[in-house]
């Protein structure tokens, strides 16, 4: 079965710092994968979405930007973090066999600082 | 995409048949009903997911009316654990659609009480 990974489970960084984090999707190859942000008791807000290799849509201007070098790894950027990035950081995917649920990492804490 | 509606929140209490119903009038024909169950600090976990008439499974059961304009979600003999943020999704399509994005709404949080 599909399973998302994501690192690290929590990171605490201070404002003005670089960001990365990494998403890899296990057990489905051609996948569609996607980046959330979750502000506490706040829902699911999409962040960018990816259909393949180098091909990244952004739903939200900000400060982040995504890559996807490798058909199962998704990485989320930041080049100078902000105060207002701090949230509860989700990847998913959809991929073979079943194709209509997606499936979710079990997320990164980023606290700014 | 299809925009889907439910109630903020819910309470119920442990023992009892919960239903959250949601709204979502503009569905297409290709989509898919999805429901989604979150707890706090963990990624939404799927629950079960439908096209038409009722699907059950060991968890919950789903039930579409022949319009397809709405669909409720039965959680039987709920307990404690099952207080989470529940989540109603409407789009995909068999084959994937690619270009799918999926947008998640505001969801339902379901308190259980004892």
């Amino acid at each position: 079965s599909q399973t998302i990974h994501q690192w690290p489970a929590t990171l605490v960084q201070p404002v003005g710092s670089p960001l990365s984090l990494e998403c890899t999707v296990e057990g489905t190859s051609n996948p569609n994968l996607y980046w959330y942000r979750q502000a506490a008791g706040r829902g699911l807000q999409l962040l960018f979405y990816s259909v393949g290799i180098g091909q990244i849509s952004s739903e939200v201007p900000q400060n982040l930007s995504a890559s996807r070098p490798q058909d199962r790894q998704f990485i989320l950027s930041s080049k100078k973090l902000l105060l207002s990035d701090s949230g509860f950081y989700l990847c998913a995917g959809i991929g073979q066999p079943n194709q209509e649920t997606q499936y979710f990492g079990p997320g990164t804490r980023l606290l700014v600082l | 995409l299809a925009k889907t509606t439910q109630p903020i929140s819910m309470d119920s209490y442990e023992g009892q048949e919960v239903n959250i119903t949601c709204s979502h009038n503009n569905i297409a024909t290709n989509d898919y009903i999805t429901w989604y169950q979150q707890f706090p600090s963990q990624g939404p976990r799927f629950i079960i997911q439908g096209y038409k008439t009722k699907v059950t499974n060991e968890v919950a059961s789903l039930f579409i009316p022949a319009d397809r304009k709405s669909s409720t979600l039965s959680l039987p003999r709920v307990s404690l654990s099952d207080t989470a943020v529940y989540y109603c999704l409407v789009g995909g399509s068999g084959p994937r659609n690619r270009d799918d994005k999926i947008i998640f709404g505001k969801g339902t949080r379901l308190h259980i009480l004892p």
